[in-house]
């Protein structure tokens, strides 16, 4: 398996323009996540997903953040309009169930997103 | 709320030698899962090893092992014979076995740097 895969690895865009983040789970699995990452404030929870339905935003910053699963191998993220602040690396995770506490999650290798 | 505190930004260890990796946190919750995640410098995220609150037995995994102390809340890492692929960050993670993705919280990381 391919793990969790994510687009583009680097983004590097200006303020005001729209930024849309890819990710595709691993097959099979039911749960999608993504988190942002940074020096201040470490990993944060933005939103997440069960069975391609959304079942909490609340970690999402603002109005300016969207996410979507329109089918079970593939989400976005998106930011519109960008603002310098939203520079972070973000992450996308999958795991089998959200049933299971203990379930393991699969991390994607990121997207460092820089807004100038 | 729940709360993870590492309380070493970093640490480093001689190749081959020992080192202990702190975590405290803070929960009224009896049951609950503690995880240890490595950061690597690709940026993914892996699992190392989980603990469930009510099992008593310290989790182990090869080289990989905690010394769970639940009165306490402490939750440290100890890796034995060092490598120099296990520097990375490491963050110590909670979750409660309510199972909402929500509480999954992460501390804000230990920096490990193996000396050769």
């Amino acid at each position: 398996d391919a793990g969790v895969i994510q687009s583009p690895r680097h983004e590097v865009t200006e303020m005001g323009q729209e930024v849309t983040l890819r990710c595709k789970p691993i097959s099979g699995h039911n749960s999608l996540f993504w988190y942002r990452q940074t020096m201040m404030r470490g990993l944060e929870l933005l939103i997440y997903f069960n069975n391609n339905v959304p079942i909490d935003d609340s970690g999402m910053p603002e109005d300016r953040f969207s996410a979507k699963m329109p089918n079970a191998s593939f989400s976005t993220l998106k930011i519109q309009p960008s603002e310098p602040r939203d520079s972070a690396v973000y992450f996308c995770a999958s795991s089998l169930t959200l049933r299971t506490p203990g379930e393991k999650l699969f991390f994607g290798s990121g997207t460092q997103l820089s807004v100038l | 709320a729940q709360t993870v505190t590492q309380s070493q930004p970093e640490m480093s260890v001689q190749e081959a030698e020992t080192v202990t990796l702190s975590c405290t946190y803070d929960t009224s919750e009896s049951d609950y899962y503690l995880f240890w995640y490595k950061q690597p410098p690709s940026r993914q995220m892996i699992l190392v090893i989980r603990q469930e609150a009510y099992k008593q037995q310290n989790a182990t995994e090869n080289r990989f092992s905690v010394n769970f102390q639940k009165a306490a809340k402490s939750f440290s890492l100890k890796i034995s014979d060092s490598q120099l692929g296990d520097a990375a960050m490491y963050f110590c993670a909670y979750r409660d076995s309510s199972g909402s993705a929500r509480q999954l919280t992460f501390g804000s990381g230990t920096q490990l740097t193996v000396l050769p």
